[in-house]
């Protein structure tokens, strides 16, 4: 299994650009999330989905949109770059047995916004 | 609402023992505790359950006390593997987590 794989591993953007982040996982887990880490910062949450076609705001959605059409996809869309969107995102998949889970993480995408 | 965590850092020595604690000021279904080394993912520790269920690392312990929503997460005899930044994560019934801030821990030779 990769387990959670995200792509691409560092991005550029201008303000203003669009982008679309993406995020798979090869466990068929049904729950996945969306994360950012700001520099010396916990994580926060954006979205997240507990199935296909069904997704959720997080803490901080603004900006951002997702859609799960599939199981193993969740990409991550920014709609129109700012800096403040400078971050390292990273998703992350569950199965869980009742509210018993364990989240596995992908690698992370930074995302520099100039 | 984030997590509460304290200490903000900590520095020990090889062997010695810490606490890192954690409080929500939301009822929690589960706590989740990760550590992160830098630059990597966070990497799964723990899950403590309401009722009392735990599951996670062998060498590492921790506690969830309902009625106050705080965690404790308890490094024993710590080693050098175990420097890294402590994340704790409430899931209020999403079955998605929200973290605190981390607790960077430093061990020393």
């Amino acid at each position: 299994n990769a387990g959670v794989t995200q792509t691409p591993k560092f991005q550029v953007l201008k303000t203003g650009q669009s982008m679309t982040l993406q995020c798979a996982q090869d466990m068929n887990h049904e729950y996945m999330s969306w994360y950012r880490q700001d520099p010396g910062m916990g994580l926060r949450l954006i979205h997240y989905s507990v199935g296909a076609g069904i997704t959720d705001q997080g803490e901080v959605p603004n900006g951002y949109n997702v859609s799960r059409s599939t199981t193993e996809d969740f990409p991550l869309r920014l709609l129109s770059a700012a800096p403040s969107q400078t971050s390292v995102y990273f998703c992350a998949s569950s199965y869980a047995t009742g509210y018993s889970y364990e989240q596995y993480f992908g690698p992370g995408t930074r995302l520099t916004v100039t | 609402q984030q997590p509460v965590q304290s200490p903000q850092a900590v520095i020990l020595r090889e062997g010695e023992d810490a606490v890192i604690n954690c409080s929500s000021s939301k009822a929690l279904y589960s706590v989740h505790w990760y550590r992160q080394k830098h630059g990597e993912a966070p990497v799964f520790l723990m899950i403590l359950l309401k009722g009392g269920e735990q599951k996670g690392h062998e060498k590492i312990s921790a506690s969830f006390n309902e009625k106050k929503q705080q965690s404790s997460l308890y490094l024993t005899a710590s080693q050098l593997s175990y420097s890294g930044t402590y994340f704790c994560g409430g899931d209020t019934g999403r079955r998605a987590l929200t973290f605190g801030s981390g607790t960077r821990l430093q061990v020393q030779p």
